[in-house]
């Protein structure tokens, strides 16, 4: 079946440590996204990427990175330089951009600092 | 600045009944409104969406309702089933980005048997 998959499900990280959040999609779409959601919030994003080899700064991209090497994956990466990393992290695609593509989303990463 | 608002925290209906979910937003250059509906401790499932242009849009149970001058979107369901019980967000798209969904906090929808 067609999909975003994201993995782990739980993950844990000591303080000063990186960690790399996957999230895969066989839906054949061009844009992906990565948002963030606190507790009784909002999604928030946090980067996104149009086409391959190409990603754009969200509203809250500090202290995060993404590589976009692959159609079908956009791995985030949690360094050290975010403070408050403890979060539901959301994956999400789209055929392309704009409100007529709507945004589909995995089952989200839950990331806890040790 | 929250650009969309979902006043209700939440929302208890019988089965059977009609829920009807509100989201309010500021931001008059939005052209899409979309809706989702989450259950813990997964993502979120696109319900329906709504362009600006439209004042309505239906898809089996599901129906939402536009009123631009008022800047509010309803989600109704009709008939309401236990299964519908989760977390609906409202969001919106557009107002110089293609890219962002803008999201309200949500609103929790107990339906009881």
């Amino acid at each position: 079946d067609g999909g975003i998959t994201q993995s782990p499900k739980y993950l844990f990280r000591k303080e000063g440590q990186n960690v790399t959040l996957s999230c895969e999609q066989n839906l054949n779409h061009d844009a992906m996204y990565w948002y963030r959601q606190d507790p009784g919030q909002g999604l928030r994003l946090i980067y996104y990427s149009q086409i391959v080899n190409d990603f754009q700064k969200g509203d809250i991209a500090e202290g995060y990175s993404v590589s976009r090497e692959k159609k079908e994956s956009f791995p985030l990466t949690v360094t050290s330089a975010q403070k408050n990393p403890t979060a539901f992290y959301l994956c999400a695609s789209s055929v392309g951009l704009g409100g007529n593509q709507p945004q589909h989303f995995g089952d989200g990463t839950r990331l806890s600092i040790l | 600045d929250q650009q969309v608002k979902q006043n209700s925290p939440s929302l208890s209906v019988q089965e059977g009944r009609i829920s009807i979910l509100n989201c309010d937003y500021t931001n008059s250059m939005f052209d899409y409104f979309l809706w989702y509906k989450k259950y813990p401790a997964e993502g979120p499932t696109f319900l329906i969406s709504i362009s600006s242009i439209k004042d309505k849009n239906e898809d089996g149970r599901f129906t939402v309702f536009l009123n631009k001058s008022a800047k509010h979107l309803s989600l109704h369901i009709v008939p309401s089933q236990p299964g519908d019980s989760a977390v609906y967000f409202c969001a919106a798209i557009g107002g110089g980005s293609n890219y962002k969904l803008t999201f309200g906090k949500g609103t929790l929808l107990t339906v009881n048997p």
